[in-house]
């Protein structure tokens, strides 16, 4: 079946400019995550959603950072006023279990949306 | 400190080598714990699940300690497709949120 889809999958942007980051998760996954990788580094949570709810948003690193998920299904992570040091890979990832069991259903990974901030 | 420290490599084995990587995390509150894989500019994915009593899926064999907070992968019969990023990743308590090391680099050469 499909997986997690990403567009676009390259952006590069001037500083200052908006930009809007889409993810399409597996179909019928409740959790929907937003992950955040640095060139050689691990990604580094950025946000998550059960259905269209926001439970965490503790790694947005700030307020020009915002997601949503209106409709419990595509996610979109939007940045305000890009500088460079968003320049980054976007990664989205779904998981078809909410939080309650001790472990947790494997978090599958769309390809990225590489962000280039010039 | 970061919460999961990984040396970065670069490990450059042989065809057949045997390799071990290991991996400490910070938080004893963490939970689950994870080996992903990550090719270049690709997607991580997940390559096994830790569990306390150690785990092996064929040439992979995985370890956790609690007391020592130390999780540890070996790869057997090294393979040239082995060559990628390998991340290890923990779940801390009732959180959802995975948090990542910074990969060790495998290369495997012929």
């Amino acid at each position: 079946g499909a997986g997690v889809s990403q567009s676009p999958r390259y952006k590069v942007a001037k500083r200052g400019q908006d930009v809007a980051l889409r993810c399409d998760p597996i179909s019928g996954h409740v959790s929907l995550f937003w992950y955040q990788q640095a060139l050689g580094q691990g990604p580094e949570f950025l946000t998550y959603f059960q259905n269209e709810a926001q439970l965490d948003k503790s790694g947005l690193p700030s307020d020009r950072f915002f997601a949503e998920r209106p409709e419990g299904s595509v996610s979109t992570l939007k940045i305000q006023r890009t500088q460079q040091e968003d320049s980054a890979v976007y990664l989205c990832a779904s998981s078809s279990l909410s939080s309650g069991g001790r472990w947790r259903d494997t978090q599958y990974f769309g390809p990225g949306t590489r962000l280039t901030v010039l | 400190r970061k919460e999961v420290e990984q040396d970065p490599g670069p490990f450059n084995v042989p065809e057949g080598a045997t390799v071990a990587f290991n991996c400490t995390y910070s938080n004893s509150a963490s939970q689950s714990f994870f080996w992903y894989r990550q090719d270049c500019r690709k997607e991580p994915k997940l390559l096994m699940s830790v569990y306390s009593s150690g785990n092996e899926d064929g040439r992979f064999t995985a370890q956790l300690n609690r007391a020592s907070q130390y999780i540890s992968l070996l790869i057997r019969d090294s393979k040239l497709s082995d060559s990628a990023t390998y991340l290890c990743v923990v779940n801390v308590g009732n959180t959802d949120k995975l948090i990542f090391g910074t990969g060790t680099r495998l290369q495997v050469f012929p």
